[in-house]
């Protein structure tokens, strides 16, 4: 089945740790976001992809990082340097960026992440 | 601005009861696009609906409904007959042309009880 995976689903990080979110989609879709959701309150766009090779800071980048070697992978680094990263985390993808194609597409979500530090 | 507000943080029904979810944008696009989440316990969220600014034809999915007015820029869901199963966290979300990302709301709860 085609689909977005989101691993872990829960995760634990000390203070001072960098952690790796991972994000994968069978989906062929070349354009793959990353969000924070904190309790209560809407999405919040941390980095996003629209190509291979090539990404984009979001709102609230500082304190994250992310590459995008493949199409199917945009794994999301939480580093040290981010204050506050207790949130649920979700990957989402889409077939295309407007601007690439003249149109939008939905986006689809992934199960998302838990982190939690300790 | 581009903004999306979702005035009801959360509502509760009685199962059965039919239930209007609001949502009122912002956007000096004139190409822009609509779109409805569910976010149940799980966390996944999961697509609903996509409209573009163009199409103000209002839309019927089984007991799901849209409602769709730009005259007072509003984007309204409403569920028929609701379920528990309906009980969730709903986001509206716009995507303007020019701005190449998505504006999500807060979010509305919503609580079916039996």
């Amino acid at each position: 089945d085609g689909g977005i995976t989101q691993s872990p689903k829960y995760l634990f990080r000390k203070e001072g740790q960098n952690v790796t979110l991972s994000c994968e989609q069978n989906l062929n879709h070349d354009a793959m976001y990353w969000y924070r959701q904190d309790p209560g309150q809407g999405l919040r766009l941390i980095y996003y992809s629209q190509i291979v090779n090539d990404f984009q800071k979001g709102d609230i980048a500082e304190g994250y990082s992310v590459s995008r070697e493949k199409k199917e992978s945009f794994p999301l680094t939480v580093t040290s340097a981010q204050k506050n990263p207790t949130a649920f985390y979700l990957c989402a993808s889409s077939i295309s960026t407007p601007l690439a194609f003249g149109g939008t597409d939905t986006q689809y979500f992934g199960p998302g992440t838990r982190l939690t530090v300790l | 601005a581009q903004k999306v507000t979702q005035a009801q943080t959360e509502i509760s029904v009685v199962e059965k009861e039919d239930v209007t979810l609001d949502c009122v944008y912002e956007t000096r696009d004139t190409t822009y696009y609509l779109f409805w989440y569910k976010q149940p316990p799980s966390g996944e969220l999961v697509f609903l609906i996509r409209r573009n600014s163009f199409d103000e034809q209002n839309e019927i999915s089984g007991r799901y409904s849209w409602n769709f007015q730009k005259s007072t820029s509003s984007f309204n869901f409403t569920i028929t007959a609701s379920q528990v199963v309906d009980s969730a966290v709903y986001f509206c979300a716009l995507y303007p042309y020019n701005f190449n990302k998505f504006y999500f709301g807060s979010g509305t709860k919503l609580n079916v009880k039996p």
